[in-house]
């Protein structure tokens, strides 16, 4: 299994909260991700990483920042959480390119924002 | 905008049997990679197979294959021989923009 830790796993906060989300790897993988999971929608991307801080927006990035300071770190931040992030958040990894790539996923980590 | 789209958002297959699940796509690209992904209870998404789009053969991992139609834009993936551990959510998936599906969710009845 690939090595990828979501932290926290679990959290529930309040409407406009910061909250910060870690995605940390060991395999020294490139490319990282932030998906989000809801019912009906699927999978979306809201950020990836090709390198240490180079970021660029995926599909339902609004509301979302992210930063890679470090190869193995890619944080998701909302700045001011609203019930609408809600959802299950995926990290994934991949090796080669973004486009080819198998990606690797974290276990989720599961966000209530009341 | 949606360029991947699971039309059947419930499956279900007698154990032992075969079941197919579609995938349909939108690309202007000639040249790309198309993936199905497993979701079980556990949550944890997994790689079942990947096809690349420049390759006539369907791919192949053992019971699961896929039918690549590239001018129907289809992807649709065949599971032969279902057993209690292949019930999951699949996701089709498009590397355009990382784009995945909605999902289909498998039932397996013994």
């Amino acid at each position: 299994d690939a090595g990828i830790t979501q932290s926290p796993r679990h959290k529930v906060t309040e409407t406009g909260t910061p909250v910060t989300l870690r995605c940390h790897q060991t395999e020294n993988h490139r490319y990282m991700y932030w998906y989000r999971q809801d019912p009906g929608h699927g999978l979306r991307l809201i950020h990836y990483s090709y390198g240490v801080k180079d970021t660029d927006k995926g599909e339902v990035s609004d509301g979302y920042s992210v930063s890679r300071s470090k190869t193995e770190d890619f944080l998701l931040t909302l700045e001011s959480a609203t019930s609408s992030q809600t959802s299950v958040y995926f990290c994934a990894i991949s090796e080669s390119s973004k486009y080819t790539g198998e990606l690797f996923f974290g276990e989720g980590s599961r966000l209530t924002v009341l | 905008a949606q360029t991947v789209t699971q039309s059947q958002p419930e499956m279900s297959v007698q154990e032992a049997e075969t079941v197919t699940l579609s995938c349909t796509y939108d690309t202007s690209e000639s040249d790309y990679y198309l993936f199905w992904y497993k979701q079980p209870p556990s949550r944890q998404m997994i790689l079942v197979i990947r096809q690349e789009a420049y390759k006539q053969q369907n791919a192949t991992e053992n019971r699961f294959s896929v039918n690549f139609q590239k001018a129907a834009k289809s992807f649709s993936l065949k599971i032969s021989d279902s057993q209690l551990g292949d019930a999951a959510m699949y996701f089709c998936a498009f590397n355009e923009k990382l784009t995945f599906g909605t999902g289909t969710r498998l039932t397996i009845i013994p």
